[in-house]
């Protein structure tokens, strides 16, 4: 079975930095795909971020929101997912969910339970 | 505002048959495959279908797909009260090199 478990969230103020990790089992984590998407309170899905596999050449895409500030990363030996989130705006505050990309480009089929980011002076 | 767009809502009796649209672009739904996600309340997505139209497993033979041009369209019949949740649309973007989502429709079971 294909699970994803994140940890991370919390509660910090406007320009703070934290970092989420997501941890992925079931799969090979080398050659997987992963994302990155967030929901703020009562609001709609929002992509955040994409990276392939370093077999695809391990490119990282950014939605233009977090562009510059977010950073994705991955270790391969621990099949771990990292979002490291700097200049945290309150607009930034929502459930942060790591979700592997079973098809490309980007049917994400997975997905983990979701960590909360609250931003706010 | 999104790129995709959904009706807010949509609503039926148990049994019957509910239809979601997604309007897109030649930069999304036109030249890239459409997913679609099932949020029940409090709970995180889960993908409908693959991008050749397969379900994953689990996902019951009463929701269907379908995409015609820049429009896409998500269909549950039978319609349940397990059924009640938000739906989104979403697409690979090659404009804005992103996946975008739909806005999400809420599905009420009356």
């Amino acid at each position: 079975e294909v699970q994803l478990v994140e940890s991370g969230g919390g509660l910090l103020k406007p320009g703070g930095s934290l970092r989420l990790s997501c941890i992925l089992s079931g799969v090979r984590y080398s050659d997987a795909w992963m994302s990155w998407v967030r929901q703020a309170p009562g609001k709609g899905l929002e992509w955040v971020g994409r990276i392939k596999s370093k077999g695809s050449g391990g490119t990282i895409d950014y939605a233009a929101p977090v562009k510059g500030r977010f950073t994705i990363s991955r270790d391969d030996s621990k099949n771990t997912l990292f979002l490291q989130m700097n200049s945290l705006k309150t607009d930034d505050t929502a459930v942060y969910y790591c979700a592997w990309v079973e098809k490309a480009p980007s049917s994400m089929s997975t997905w983990g339970q979701g960590t909360l980011v609250t931003v706010s002076s | 505002q999104s790129v995709l767009t959904q009706p807010p809502s949509a609503s039926g009796t148990p049994g019957q048959r509910v239809t979601i649209s997604c309007s897109g672009g030649s930069s999304n739904i036109g030249s890239n495959s459409v997913d679609w996600y099932q949020q029940l309340p409090g709970a995180a997505p889960k993908l409908l279908f693959y991008p050749n139209n397969q379900r994953p497993s689990g996902v019951p033979d009463r929701f269907s797909g379908s995409k015609s041009g820049t429009s896409a369209s998500l269909a549950i019949s039978g319609l349940q009260s397990d059924d009640e949740a938000d739906y989104y649309c979403a697409a690979w973007d090659d404009n804005l090199n992103g996946y975008v989502f739909g806005p999400g429709t809420k599905v009420t079971v009356l």
